[in-house]
Formats: structure tokens, C-alpha cells, sequence
């Protein structure tokens, strides 16, 4: 089965912190995703990468950076959170197929 | 631009059938799939439409009509452990990336 870990399911942080959210792939996927979740808009793309060190944005990245130094890593990064930016943040990754994998998703609470 | 509308919540009976529909205005797209979220957990996977037609896998369905832009996910013999948010997302034919609705919450009653 394939794995999706994020690394941590529950944050909070103040604002102008700098946030880092891991996630990390056991399947040697090309694609990996993160999004945002928030009630009645469904899930928001905010970067994408198909490779090592490729990364495109998505349809929400102001504020947000992105890292993929290795295959199996993606991380998430908000260089200075904002109070807008409380969400849930979900990683996910695709092999070939048309299906994401999705991990468990990071609860953020900025204050 | 790219746009899929579901009802945002459904409410059935256990053991009844449902149907939560997606309809999408895209320049363009691969297929259509679907996802499940339980409350608190992450969407899975349930089901793909590359072509027209109607695809089945045990109780759930899935159903795409290009020509109208339309497509469904039937639920049979509902369940209790049924009740999550149900969502349709399009694959985007110029980038790949999925394009994904609101989400549905199914409801269902004992």
C-alpha cells in the first residue's frame, strides 16, 4: 500500500513565525501535491512538483513556498504565517495512474 | 476557467440508494474521478471515468456523459460507516493537475 506521512497532524503557530510542513512518500511517485482544505471550498492546489527540484504553482501560492530536494520529500513552507493562512494542509502523491495518495493532513492553527 | 458544482449535502436512509452529482464546465479533461473523506481522516480514492459510461465497483457506481457535462456516483445499500464527504475532481487536460468540487456530505439516517 502506498504511504503518505505528514509530519505532524496538529500545529499552532503565531504570526510572522516561519512554518515548515514535511511530507514524505514510500512509493517513488514523480508527483506529489499541497493543498489546502477549508469548509465549502474544497481542496485548493497551492504547489505541485513532478520531479526532483521542480516545483509549479498552483491555483493559491501567495504565501507559500516549496522544497523538493528528494523524491520522496516535499515540504511546505510559510515563510511568515498569517491568521488567513489556519487551515488544513493536505499532501498528497501520484505514481502514473491517475489516483492520489493522500496523507493524513496537518491541522494549522495560526494565532 | 475550470468549475465543478455538487450539492454541498445529501441526506438518505440507511440501506437506500443515492446519487450526488457533479457537473463541471472545463475547456478540457481527462476523466472524471471521485473521493471519499470521512470526517477528520483524508480523502481516498474511489472511482475514475476516463470514457462515457457507467463503471461499478461492489456497491458504488460512477457515471460520466461528456456531452453534457455531467457525471454521478450512485451509492447502494447504505451503510452507516457511508457518511462522509464525497467529492468529484476533473484532470485537467493542459497541466494534469485535478480540478476538484466543494464536496457533498452524505447524511444518512438509521
Amino acid at each position: 500500500d502506498v504511504k503518505v506521512t505528514q509530519s505532524s497532524r496538529y500545529l499552532v503557530k503565531r504570526t510572522g513565525e516561519k512554518v515548515f510542513l514535511e511530507c514524505v512518500q514510500d512509493m517513488d511517485h514523480e508527483n506529489m501535491f499541497w493543498y489546502r482544505q477549508d469548509p465549502g471550498l474544497g481542496l485548493r492546489l497551492i504547489y505541485f512538483s513532478y520531479d526532483v527540484k521542480m516545483k509549479e504553482k498552483g491555483d493559491i501560492p501567495e504565501g507559500y513556498s516549496v522544497s523538493r530536494e528528494k523524491k520522496e520529500r516535499f515540504s511546505l513552507i510559510l515563510e511568515s504565517a498569517s491568521t488567513n493562512q489556519t487551515s488544513m494542509y493536505l499532501c498528497a502523491s501520484r505514481g502514473q495512474g491517475q489516483t492520489q495518495y493522500f496523507g493524513p493532513g496537518t491541522r494549522l492553527l495560526v494565532l | 476557467g475550470q468549475s465543478l458544482e455538487q450539492p454541498s449535502e445529501v441526506t438518505a436512509v440507511e440501506g437506500a440508494i443515492v446519487q450526488i452529482n457533479c457537473t463541471y464546465q472545463t475547456s478540457g479533461f481527462y476523466g472524471l474521478s471521485w473521493y471519499q473523506q470521512h470526517d477528520g481522516g483524508a480523502p481516498t480514492f474511489l472511482s475514475y471515468n476516463g470514457l462515457d459510461g457507467l463503471e461499478e465497483t461492489g456497491r458504488f457506481s460512477s457515471f460520466l456523459s461528456r456531452s453534457d457535462s455531467y457525471g454521478y456516483l450512485l451509492l447502494q445499500e447504505l451503510q452507516m460507516k457511508d457518511s462522509a464527504s464525497y467529492f468529484c475532481a476533473v484532470e485537467d487536460d493542459s497541466n494534469y493537475q485535478l480540478i476538484w468540487g466543494a464536496g457533498t456530505k452524505l447524511i444518512i439516517k438509521p
